[in-house]
């Protein structure tokens, strides 16, 4: 029972380096989100995908994009990486994108940094 | 910004119950509380939720004030794996979930 599987687990990137994160949920749901957090804070959402097809932007997308490769699977890029953007990543999932009751489904987190 | 105001920190004994309280004074009628909790290295979990009646499932109990201005996540018996770091979230349509500072739990043998 996978549920949502983040890759890779850890990375060290040098600045201005590229790199995608990859996220992937086995349990059909039409919803997938990602969201960093910094040490001691709270989640702070960096991008979401309502359905298939779609994304938008959360409250801390700049230096991100994000693609919905199908229901199943939701990347996150980092173009150009730079120090700031060290942080532990999480990806999350829900049914029913429009819905206030349903709960997110998280992964484990990539911890990503950034010399 | 995060809507909800919660302590920075509880203490409990193991097999003691824990009352987490949180306040969220300008929620509407169509929001949702959430609750989450993150264990040390891990992603948030999700707990429970609730509208307006009281709501129990196997890990806690939610009870929410009758203005809805306030609600209390209870732990009937608090074990050490229940030391985490607990968000109250209050949750409007559309999914998105706001995270604020959440509560420490720590829970002593």
């Amino acid at each position: 029972n996978a549920g949502v599987t983040q890759t890779p687990k850890f990375q060290v990137l040098k600045t201005g380096q590229s790199m995608t994160l990859q996220c992937a949920q086995d349990m059909n749901h039409n919803s997938m989100y990602w969201y960093r957090q910094d040490p001691g804070m709270g989640l702070r959402l960096i991008y979401y995908s309502a359905s298939e097809g779609t994304t938008d932007k959360g409250e801390v997308p700049n230096g991100y994009n994000v693609s919905r490769l199908n229901k199943r699977e939701f990347s996150l890029r980092l173009e150009s990486a730079a120090p700031s953007q060290t942080s532990v990543y999480f990806c999350a999932s829900s049914a029913l994108g429009q819905s206030s009751n349903q709960p997110q489904h998280f992964g484990d987190g990539t911890r990503l940094s950034i010399l | 910004d995060a809507k909800t105001t919660q302590p920075n920190s509880m203490e409990s004994n193991e097999e003691e119950p824990v009352h987490l309280p949180c306040n969220h004074s300008t929620i509407s009628g169509t929001d949702y509380i959430h609750w989450y909790r993150q264990l040390p290295s891990q992603g948030p979990e999700y707990v429970i939720h609730g509208l307006t009646s009281n709501v129990n499932n196997r890990m806690a109990s939610l009870a929410i004030a009758e203005d809805r201005k306030s609600s209390t996540l209870i732990l009937h018996r608090a074990t050490l794996r229940d030391a985490a770091v607990y968000y109250c979230i209050q949750k409007a349509a559309g999914n998105k979930l706001t995270f604020g500072g959440g509560t420490r739990v720590l829970v002593k043998p």
